[in-house]
């Protein structure tokens, strides 16, 4: 199994710019977050969902929108770059309250 | 609202030493607790996941143990070695599906 994969790597946008990141897990698991890691800090949880077709806010979701239409994809949408938003993302999935496995991380650059 | 603190921030000891993490809560419903390690530019990889109704669990080298009633947890490490340098976050399992983070405490185990 690949686990949770996430792209891009790192990627640098303009202000105002929209952007995709990508989440894929092949864990068949129910549970997918999207974390934001700023630097010295804990992660915050952005959005979440349950399950295909359910998807919640979290602590910090303002500027991001989400979708999940496969149990696999769970996409972040970043649809007005703002430089509040440079950070690491992190993508993770879990079946319920078990351990949660995450991605490598996207470094993302707003400028 | 869950806030949940580690202390300290960041711990410098010499090889070979024994050494406690700690983590509080200030929610005692919760579902689980679980310690994760970091490594600089890396995702989080997960270390223990007790559940609420455990006290400790262990894995090699690492013991958490989970008292809910005073909203505190520890990681024990034992006979530290210097690839164990990294950030251990702890984090909470809430009703509805969130995990709840700390800051994380940045360990450097020097040779």
């Amino acid at each position: 199994n690949a686990g949770v994969t996430q792209t891009p790597k790192f990627r640098i946008l303009k202000i105002g710019q929209s952007m995709t990141l990508q989440c894929t897990q092949d864990m068949n698991h129910n549970y997918m977050y999207w974390y934001r890691q700023d630097p010295g800090m804990g992660l915050k949880l952005i959005y979440y969902s349950v399950g295909a077709g359910i998807t919640d806010k979290g602590e910090v979701p303002n500027g991001y929108n989400v979708s999940r239409s496969t149990t696999e994809d769970f996409p972040l949408r970043l649809e007005l770059a703002a430089p509040s938003q440079t950070s690491v993302y992190f993508c993770a999935s879990t079946w319920g309250s078990e351990t949660q496995y995450f991605g490598p991380g996207t470094r993302l650059l707003v400028l | 609202k869950q806030e949940v603190t580690q202390i300290p921030a960041a711990l410098s000891v010499p090889e070979g030493e024994n050494l406690v993490l700690n983590c509080s809560f200030t929610d005692s419903a919760i579902y689980n607790l679980q310690w994760f390690r970091q490594d600089p530019g890396k995702g989080l990889t997960s270390l223990l996941l007790i559940q609420s109704s455990q006290r400790e669990q262990t894995s090699g080298r690492l013991n958490a143990s989970l008292d809910k009633s005073s909203g505190r947890s520890t990681l024990y490490i034992a006979a530290s070695q210097p690839g164990d340098s990294a950030t251990y976050l702890c984090a909470v399992y809430n009703q509805g599906g969130k995990l709840i983070f700390g800051q994380g405490t940045e360990l450097s185990v020097k040779p």
